[in-house]
């Protein structure tokens, strides 16, 4: 069966810097691949999509890669803010009903 | 209402009991999901509606999770004969429509906490 692996210790990094998280997954590749976010004690929030044929996408501080080679997505949060302390989930579609999620990567950014 | 709404936000039960959770998806979107999420892990699959129907329930764990959507909006997820093993957070989620026709991002509720004494 299909294996999501996301970093599962915290990501902790300083104000300002670049944090860079990573979604790997095992057999073959889907369709799409999205990115979450999900607050504590809140349901996950939508943040960005990047198809099989995309190689990049960006959306304000936001850029996602998908390498379908090395079978992984990375999330970049440029000019990282406290504010982005979250749990960051991604989520891969595969022509069927449903996603399927990681298991997230807390993130911590500290001033 | 502007968002996916859940109700109750928390819910303490003993073991053996029935209960119910409820989703009301905004308004307008014909597909619904039903998740599992412990903690640490992600959402966890459990039922799609598109309209009335439960067009993909592979993801309930076993016969005493039933979930209904009779008139295509609210749904309620039941659970008979709860047991430990089933305490998590419910999230529910809708969108315009179903992964398959293009229905791309989920929008989420705030969950309900389930917990099975």
């Amino acid at each position: 069966s299909q294996k999501i692996e996301q970093n599962s210790e915290a990501l902790n990094i300083q104000e300002g810097k670049t944090a860079t998280l990573t979604c790997n997954y095992t057999n073959y590749s889907p369709a799409y691949l999205q990115w979450y976010r999900q607050d504590p004690g809140r349901g996950p929030v939508f943040l960005l999509l990047i198809r099989e044929n995309e190689k990049e996408k960006r959306k304000e501080r936001l850029k996602v890669t998908f390498d379908t080679t090395l079978k992984q997505s990375l999330f970049h949060i440029t000019a990282s803010q406290p504010a982005d302390s979250a749990t960051y989930l991604c989520a891969l579609f595969y022509n069927t009903d449903k996603l399927i999620f990681g298991t997230g990567t807390r993130l911590q950014v500290f001033p | 209402g502007a968002g996916v709404s859940q109700t109750p936000s928390n819910k303490v039960t003993e073991k053996g009991k029935y209960v119910e959770l409820r989703c009301d998806p905004i308004s307008g979107h014909t597909a619904l999901y039903w998740y599992r999420q412990s903690l640490g892990q992600g959402p966890e699959f459990l039922i799609y509606f598109q309209g009335t129907g439960a067009a993909d329930d592979s993801g309930l764990p076993n016969d005493r999770f039933f979930a209904v959507r009779p008139e295509g909006s609210v749904s309620t997820l039941k659970i008979q004969r709860t047991e430990r093993g089933d305490s998590a957070v419910y999230l529910c989620a809708s969108s315009l429509t179903g992964l398959l026709a293009g229905g791309n991002e989920q929008f989420f509720g705030p969950g309900t906490r389930l917990t099975v004494l």
